[in-house]
């Protein structure tokens, strides 16, 4: 089966951290990603994992660990345009589907 | 923009009746793969088209199907539409069917069937 969990929101105040987790239970694996998603709009490409570790990209990192099935994205410096949907996706192992969790909605505040 | 655009981005249907939604991929891109997405939800695959075949299909009916034309344009036709096909439908490109290639969203159609 396929089961992707996430916390369903968050907030987190202007300027700080924030850490979105996602574990993943799935019959196979070929890659994270997370997209970001504005309310009413389409998802954006933010980051992509394949091996373990820590992918550096700006304000926003992200980390896996395939044998935890553990992943985390990371937010530094947070404006209030980072206010959105971030939603964790698992490639299976045929590499033609992206299998989504719910997303976690974060909300900056200042 | 990520290049890949959809029509129309809003429609209104009533049960039963049928739907086309269109999607143009990304220039260079050979993939397309459509998703649903319910309110308050993570998209849902539909089905993935490389090359004009079907190259994969999620956990939906046969009456959710799809093209992919010589231009690598793409359609999704959903019959006999019912209350729950309410949602927000989205299209992504790829260079190529699986591998480490990103998919790219276009801005979806948002379905109400009344």
């Amino acid at each position: 089966g396929q089961n992707i969990d996430q916390p369903t929101e968050m907030t987190a105040t202007e300027g700080a951290i924030v850490q979105i987790n996602c574990t993943y239970q799935t019959s196979g694996f070929n890659g994270l990603f997370w997209y970001q998603q504005h309310a009413g709009e389409a998802p954006t490409f933010l980051s992509y994992n394949v091996l373990d570790g820590l992918e550096e990209k700006g304000r926003f990192s992200s980390f896996l660990s395939r044998s935890k099935g553990y992943s985390y994205l990371l937010l530094k410096e947070l404006q209030m345009k980072d206010s959105a949907s971030y939603l964790c996706a698992v490639r299976d192992k045929d590499g033609n589907k992206l299998v989504f969790g719910a997303g976690t909605i974060l909300r900056v505040k200042s | 923009e990520t290049g890949v655009t959809q029509s129309p981005t809003h429609l209104i249907k009533t049960r039963g009746q049928q739907v086309t939604l269109r999607c143009s991929s990304q220039s260079g891109h050979n993939t397309v793969s459509w998703y649903q997405q319910a309110l308050g939800q993570g998209p849902q695959f539909i089905f993935q088209y490389y090359r004009e075949e079907e190259n994969g299909r999620g956990n939906f009916p046969p009456r959710f199907s799809g093209l992919q034309f010589p231009n690598y344009s793409s359609e999704l036709n959903v019959n006999a539409l019912e209350l729950d096909d309410s949602a927000l439908y989205l299209c992504a490109s790829s260079r190529t069917s699986g591998g480490q290639e990103t998919q790219y969203f276009g801005p979806g159609t948002r379905l109400l069937v009344l």
